[in-house]
């Protein structure tokens, strides 16, 4: 059965600090997603990961992908209230197979203190 | 950017009574599009996929005839959730799928809040 595990479940931290959200998955997959949700809304798209290596920042944000550890990262540099929030990873594990079915993380909600 | 249209945001519904909820993409065709279902607090399951022009496919545990999916064309899915019951209350969120350059990217509609009472 394939897993998608995401750690820390639940974040609280100061502002200005850094930290990082692991999203370890348990089949090959060089295709990963990371998507923000606020509370009663949909899912927002952060980052695109298709290959190994791959690493993308946007603002105090920045993801990476080892497929051969079958790890992601997602780093936060000096974290600000607005990015209070519930992150998801995702896993395109199939595309090969045409099934394009993602499989989502267990989620990390993540609380910054002012 | 590619845009997905889900509609309605919030449903509430009475026991046994049944409800549709319509996904479209507006700006591209989706062959392939997801249904979402989403308890508070936890994450996203996915219970079927929607393929234009045939029958979809469900996820092992969810019932088909509870869960009526209907892509009609490439660009509308719909989800009915037949004889609702108080256990079907959820967070229901849709995706479509572009794939474009190789990559295969699912945009996601606003979602629908469903309360059965």
């Amino acid at each position: 059965e394939l897993k998608v595990e995401q750690n820390p479940l639940f974040l609280s931290m100061q502002e200005g600090k850094n930290y990082t959200i692991y999203c370890n998955y348990s089949t090959t997959s060089d295709r990963l997603y990371w998507y923000r949700q606020d509370p009663g809304k949909s899912l927002e798209s952060l980052f695109v990961l298709l290959s190994n290596g791959a690493v993308k920042q946007e603002g105090r944000l920045m993801a990476s992908l080892d497929t051969k550890a079958r790890l992601s990262t997602l780093h936060i540099t000096a974290a600000v209230h607005d990015l209070s929030a519930t992150y998801f990873c995702a896993v395109d594990p199939d595309y090969t197979s045409g099934t394009y079915k993602y499989i989502f993380g267990t989620g990390t909600r993540l609380k910054v203190l002012a | 950017g590619a845009v997905v249209s889900q509609h309605p945001s919030w449903v509430i519904c009475k026991s046994g009574t049944s409800v549709k909820i319509e996904c479209r993409s507006l700006d591209f065709q989706a062959t392939t599009m997801f249904w979402y279902r989403q308890f508070p607090k936890q994450s996203l399951m996915l219970m079927a996929t929607s393929n234009e022009g045939s029958k979809a496919t469900y996820e092992q545990g969810v019932e088909k005839d509870k869960f009526l999916i209907n892509h009609a064309s490439l660009t509308l899915s719909t989800l009915t959730v037949t004889s609702a019951h108080p256990e079907d209350s959820s967070f229901y969120i849709c995706s479509a799928r572009r794939l474009a350059g190789g990559k295969n990217i699912q945009y996601f509609g606003a979602g629908t809040r469903l309360s059965v009472l």
